[in-house]
């Protein structure tokens, strides 16, 4: 299964944009980019999915590089409540093989 | 009403034991699927379900078994329990569309286990 790197904490005050990486190198073409992240003491919950295109949402934004080797989360104004651990997931859009594998995502910490 | 829901939400219960995790979801997904997350880690799947005929091993399926007793239902069981098995367990549920590509995964609000 393709792996993702991501940063092991990032930091922002609220209001402020937050640009949360991800590198994939080894994404394969049906791959498609997930974005789930977890509030303390909550399951996951998703935020945004592209393929090859930059995506929006209500939630975010999901920039897609070219090459498709790397995407970056957005969120345009952080809030206390978007103080969470957001998991990058390259998801395998097989009928047969679908599934999330989760790596060790980013801790969002955000300050007043 | 949540959408999945994990029975119990809390169980601490001794080495050797045989213990049942359960999730239910009302979402009418066809899909189900169990990981595990460990302090500090992300989360591991354990089995995965893509309809009440299918069962598959996920990353870590040694010492746990599985049923899918409906479409709504799908548990998870340690036949017998050890401590290193101590730790948050989540059930989540997808479809898969019909003009192709994954639905998002939902998940439940977990179930913390400590095996003493």
């Amino acid at each position: 299964d393709a792996k993702t790197t991501q940063p092991n904490s990032m930091e922002s005050n609220e209001e402020e944009p937050v640009h949360l990486p991800c590198n994939h190198s080894t994404i394969s073409g049906t791959d498609y980019i997930h974005w789930y992240r977890q509030l303390p003491s909550q399951g996951p919950e998703y935020v945004i999915h592209g393929l090859t295109s930059n995506v929006n949402n209500r939630m975010a934004s999901l920039a897609i590089a070219e090459d498709r080797k790397s995407s970056t989360l957005i969120l345009h104004r952080a809030t206390l409540r978007d103080a969470a651990v957001y998991y990058c997931i390259l998801r395998d859009g097989s009928y047969n093989t679908d599934k999330l594998i989760f790596g060790t995502g980013t801790r969002l910490q955000v300050f007043p | 009403d949540a959408d999945v829901t994990q029975t119990p939400r809390n169980r601490i219960t001794k080495t050797g034991k045989r213990i049942m995790l359960e999730c239910s979801q009302t979402k009418g997904h066809d899909r189900m699927y169990w990981y595990r997350q460990d302090p500090g880690l992300g989360l591991r799947l354990i089995y995965y379900s893509f309809d009440v005929k299918d069962i598959n091993k996920g990353e870590i399926s040694d010492g746990y078994s599985v049923s899918r007793q409906a479409q709504a239902k799908f548990s998870l069981s340690l036949e017998s329990a050890i401590p290193n098995q101590t730790a948050l367990y989540f059930c989540a549920t997808s479809d898969y569309y019909s003009s192709g590509g994954p639905d998002t995964q939902y998940f439940g609000p977990g179930t913390r286990l400590t095996v003493l």
